[in-house]
């Protein structure tokens, strides 16, 4: 079975703090993601990669970046973290782009 | 831009009822998944389905896929507390990129 691990499920961070959010599949697959998901708002694509290195924004990239050198890991980065990104974030990967994995979500508040 | 639109959006219901939820594009699908996430969880993939007419079942699941690959439907028989959760259908479109409905919330009252 696919495993997608996130590295926190619950995180709580101040205004202004940088944050990471890690994921890790065991999968070898290329493609990884980045979502956030807001009630009312379904899921929306932050980043996505399908190679080491290889990035692409998404359709909500501002105020986020990530990081790929290790083909099983994806991060998301928060370089100033502020209240409007407190949200659920959700990890995926897939081997072919229709077919997607997902992690169990980190559920991050920003005070 | 392609939309998906889930209906409906809140179903509460007994167990052992049966339902109906349903997913329209504003194109034609590309391939069309159905996920399901329970509370606090990421979402599962239970099906996919590429041609026009398919029909897959998944235990007490029934997927249908439209002629015109344009809208789908997902029947569950009998149902159970356990498929209480947000059902999401999406599509690849022509990007390579999912493309998500919102999604119908199923309460399953014991």
């Amino acid at each position: 079975d696919v495993k997608v691990t996130q590295s926190s499920r619950y995180l709580v961070k101040r205004t202004g703090e940088k944050v990471f959010l890690e994921c890790v599949q065991d999968m070898d697959h290329e493609n990884m993601f980045w979502y956030r998901q807001d009630p009312g708002l379904g899921l929306r694509l932050i980043y996505f990669s399908y190679d080491v290195k290889m990035k692409e924004k998404g359709d909500i990239p501002e105020g986020y970046s990530v990081s790929r050198e290790k083909k099983e890991r994806f991060s998301l980065i928060l370089e100033s973290a502020s209240t409007n990104q407190t949200s659920m974030y959700l990890c995926a990967s897939s081997l072919i782009y229709n077919e997607q994995f997902f992690g169990p979500g980190t559920r991050l508040t920003v005070l | 831009t392609q939309l998906l639109e889930q209906s409906p959006q809140f179903l509460s219901i007994q167990e052992g009822e049966n339902l109906t939820v349903y997913c329209n594009s504003s194109s034609v699908f590309s391939s069309l998944q159905w996920y399901r996430q329970e509370p606090g969880e990421g979402p599962v993939l239970l099906v996919t389905v590429v041609t026009g007419g398919e029909v897959k079942k998944l235990k007490r699941l029934t997927f249908q896929f439209g002629d015109a690959r344009k809208d789908s439907s997902l029947h569950i028989t009998a149902a159970q507390p356990g498929d209480t959760g947000l059902y999401l259908c999406a599509d690849s479109g022509n990007t390579g990129k999912l493309i998500f409905g919102q999604g119908t919330t199923l309460q399953v009252k014991p």
